[in-house]
């Protein structure tokens, strides 16, 4: 049962044009969403976060905007740049039985920033 | 400071065979984890521990055992490893602060199970 879907396995777009990245979760007691990128051999580095209390959180040219009611969260990237070329992995915070900050992770969505 | 530091980098195991994967952070943090990285399927909880002495399971916990040595590291071993372990095993460390629940990873093991 996969609480968190990145339902775009990959997307494409043009240097300077804007990036859309969707997520969706179907847990209504998630109260924080994080996005993490990931270039290959590398580790995942935080990106973005979002409260469940907001519906947007700006940082530069990354703007999380999330949508309780319709259970979607999304980032966008603008202007696209082909440095950000990489994996996108949205992630929300989860319980199970009052253990620490535990995150659900989505399958991930690569995109790739053409010059 | 380091950050996350994981041990090996890469390594080839024979089924059947043991090996630990070690894991130091030296951000202070209380919360570490460990995941694994499979196509398709993102990243899955191993096992966490969410302070110095405690250990839990995750979402994938068969065939793997964690020791949370001291607050900086946290390590975890494959018993009698199978090919179903080939991966990509992710440490992390976090801890606790308001709006900022975010965790940090190191560079990741590769591990293949022939």
């Amino acid at each position: 049962d996969q609480q968190v879907k990145q339902n775009s396995p990959s997307l494409s777009v043009q240097e300077g044009r804007i990036s859309i990245l969707n997520c969706d979760y179907t847990n209504s007691m998630f109260d924080y969403f994080l996005w993490y990128k990931k270039y290959p051999a590398e580790g995942p580095t935080f990106l973005i976060s979002i409260s469940s209390i907001k519906d947007k959180n700006e940082d530069g040219r990354f703007t999380v905007f999330l949508n309780k009611s319709a259970k979607h969260l999304s980032l966008h990237i603008v202007p696209s740049q082909p440095g950000d070329s990489a994996v996108y992995f949205c992630a929300a915070k989860g319980y199970y039985g009052g253990a620490t900050n535990k995150l659900i992770f989505g399958t991930g969505t690569l995109l790739a920033v053409q010059p | 400071n380091a950050g996350v530091t994981q041990t090996p980098k890469f390594q080839v195991l024979k089924t059947g065979q043991s090996m630990t994967l070690q894991c130091a952070q030296d951000m202070n943090h209380n919360s570490m984890y460990w995941y694994r990285q499979d196509p398709g399927m993102g990243l899955r909880l191993i096992y966490y521990s969410a302070s110095e002495g405690t250990t839990d399971k995750g979402e994938v916990p068969n065939g793997y055992n964690v020791s949370r040595l001291n607050k900086r590291e946290f390590s975890l071993r494959l018993e009698s490893a199978a090919p179903s372990q080939t991966s990509v095993y992710f440490c992390a460390s976090s801890d606790r602060r308001p709006l900022k629940d975010e965790q940090f990873f190191g560079p990741g093991t590769r591990l293949t199970v022939l």
